[in-house]
C-alpha cells in the first residue's frame, strides 16, 4: 500500500514552454502533499507544501508564478513549470503522507527529470 | 536553515561490513527519519524515531536519536552490494495535517562484492 505515482518520469521540452507534473496517491487520500526539487548529487529541497482545497504554500524563495501548483483533490497534486528556462532543468520528486499523524512517513514518487534545452 | 548535515558525504564498504551514517540537525523536531534513494529514483522511507525515543530497530538497520546533541545515527549491519544507495535523514516538524521535513544533505554509500 501507500504508493504515490508521478508522471511523466523524464520531460524535455524547449525554453519558453511549460511543463505539467503529476503526482498522484493511488491507494490512500492525502490532504497534504509536498514538492521538492533535487540538484545532482544533492539534496532534496522543499518547493512547497500543496494543501487540497486551498493555496499551496511556497518555501522562500521559490517563485510561486513560475511553479504553479494545483491540488484539486485529495488523490492529485500538480506542479507546473512556466515559461521554462534551462536553469529549471532539474530532478522534481513529490510526496504525501498517508494517515493524520505528525508520526507518519512521507510516501514518495519516483521523480521527473526535466531538462530545459 | 533548518537543513542536517551527515557524514560522511561518501562511504564505501566492503560487502559484509557495517556502515554507519551520522545526521546533525539545527532545531526541535517530532521526529526525524532516514530514507534511500537508489540513483534517479524517489525516496523509500527506512525508518522514523520520534523525538522521545532513543533507539530504534528494523531488520539490519539500527538508528539512535540524541536530542541533547541533535544528532542521530544509522546503522546498516552487514550490508550488502543492494544496500548501494544515498541516504538522507530528515526532520519533521508540524505543518497543517502532515509533518513538513528538511532533508539533510546525504551520504552516498557504495557497497562493493
Amino acid at each position: 500500500g501507500a504508493v504515490v505515482s508521478q508522471h511523466p518520469s523524464w520531460v524535455i521540452c524547449k525554453s519558453g514552454t511549460s511543463v505539467k507534473i503529476e503526482c498522484r496517491s493511488l491507494d490512500f487520500q492525502a490532504t497534504t502533499m509536498f514538492w521538492y526539487r533535487q540538484f545532482p548529487k544533492q539534496s532534496l529541497m522543499l518547493m512547497a507544501t500543496s494543501n487540497e482545497g486551498s493555496k499551496a504554500t511556497y518555501e522562500q524563495g521559490v517563485e510561486k508564478d513560475k511553479f504553479l501548483i494545483n491540488h484539486a483533490s485529495l488523490t492529485l497534486s500538480t506542479l507546473t513549470v512556466t515559461s521554462a528556462h534551462p536553469e529549471d532543468s532539474s530532478f522534481y520528486i513529490c510526496s504525501a503522507e498517508q494517515g493524520s499523524s505528525y508520526n507518519s512517513p512521507l510516501h514518495f514518487g519516483n521523480g521527473t527529470r526535466l531538462t530545459v534545452t | 536553515s533548518q537543513q542536517g548535515e551527515e557524514d560522511p558525504q561518501a562511504l564505501s564498504i566492503q560487502e559484509g561490513e557495517n556502515a554507519t551514517m551520522n545526521c546533525s540537525y539545527k532545531t526541535s523536531i517530532n521526529n526525524l527519519q532516514w530514507y534511500r534513494q537508489n540513483s534517479g529514483r524517489g525516496l523509500v522511507h527506512l525508518i522514523l524515531i520520534r523525538s522521545n525515543e532513543r533507539e530504534k530497530h528494523s531488520g539490519r538497520l539500527r538508528v539512535t536519536l540524541d536530542t541533547s546533541k541533535k544528532s542521530s545515527s544509522l546503522l546498516i549491519t552487514a550490508s550488502r552490494a543492494a544496500d548501494t544507495a544515498s541516504y538522507f535523514c530528515a526532520t519533521g516538524v508540524p505543518t497543517g495535517t502532515a509533518s513538513k521535513l528538511t532533508f539533510g544533505t546525504g551520504t552516498r554509500l557504495q557497497v562493493t562484492l
